[in-house]
């Protein structure tokens, strides 16, 4: 009972390079999210989706890009990293409950520095 | 503007000493307020849903409480693994289904 699977754990990159970050949920959630966090914020959203082949921005999307081919995958790509986007990225899914309210489930993490 | 504050940013406790952590929020309608628990490493973990006011939830040394401006986090004689980050998130009415709002959360050290 995986739950929310980030890849990678750790990464550094060097400015301007590109890379893509994995999730993976076994929970058969229809809406999946991605946030950094920062210290002293709060969790901030970047993107999110509420289904397969559907996407949209978040509070701070500017710099990243995202993919949702599959519903239990959510991708997170950075184009040309630059130092303000070090941070813990976290991906999260939920499942959809209408005008009711959904907890969401987390992932441990992604931790991106970028020199 | 919606928005969640919560406090105390820090607080340090010795074990058995029991306290509470606030969580203030400001949102036209709420859909829900939730509670997660971050450790060190990890991604936060849930704890409870409130709906309305007046409820109540309650898991082992952690009970939370929501009137309609403020949720409270009570911890009854923790113990050193209760130390952790706690994060409040509110989901309100008048914005869509995927829209959370998160505090800054309390850090809570548990000393034994």
């Amino acid at each position: 009972n995986a739950g929310v699977t980030q890849t990678p754990k750790f990464r550094v990159l060097k400015t301007g390079q590109s890379m893509t970050l994995l999730c993976a949920q076994d929970m058969n959630h229809e809406y999946m999210y991605w946030y950094r966090q920062d210290p002293g914020m709060g969790l901030r959203l970047i993107h999110y989706s509420v289904g397969e082949g559907t996407t949209a921005k978040g509070e701070v999307p500017d710099g990243y890009n995202v993919s949702r081919l599959k519903k239990q995958n959510f991708l997170l790509g950075l184009e040309s990293a630059a130092p303000s986007q070090t941070s813990v990225y976290f991906c999260a899914s939920s499942y959809f409950g209408g005008l009711s309210n959904q907890p969401q489930h987390f992932g441990d993490g992604t931790r991106l520095s970028i020199l | 503007e919606d928005q969640v504050t919560q406090s105390p940013e820090a607080l340090r406790l010795q074990e058995g000493e029991s306290s509470s952590l606030n969580c203030s929020y400001t949102v036209s309608g709420l859909r829900g307020l939730f509670w997660y628990r971050q450790d060190p490493g990890k991604g936060p973990e849930f704890l409870f849903t409130l709906y309305s006011a007046g409820e109540e939830k309650e898991k082992e040394r952690l009970k939370a409480t929501l009137t309609k401006k403020e949720s409270f986090l009570h911890i009854t004689a923790p113990k050193p693994e209760d130390s952790a980050t706690y994060l409040c998130a509110v989901q309100p009415i008048t914005s869509g289904t995927y829209k959370y709002i998160f505090g800054t959360g309390t850090r809570l050290k548990v000393l034994a």
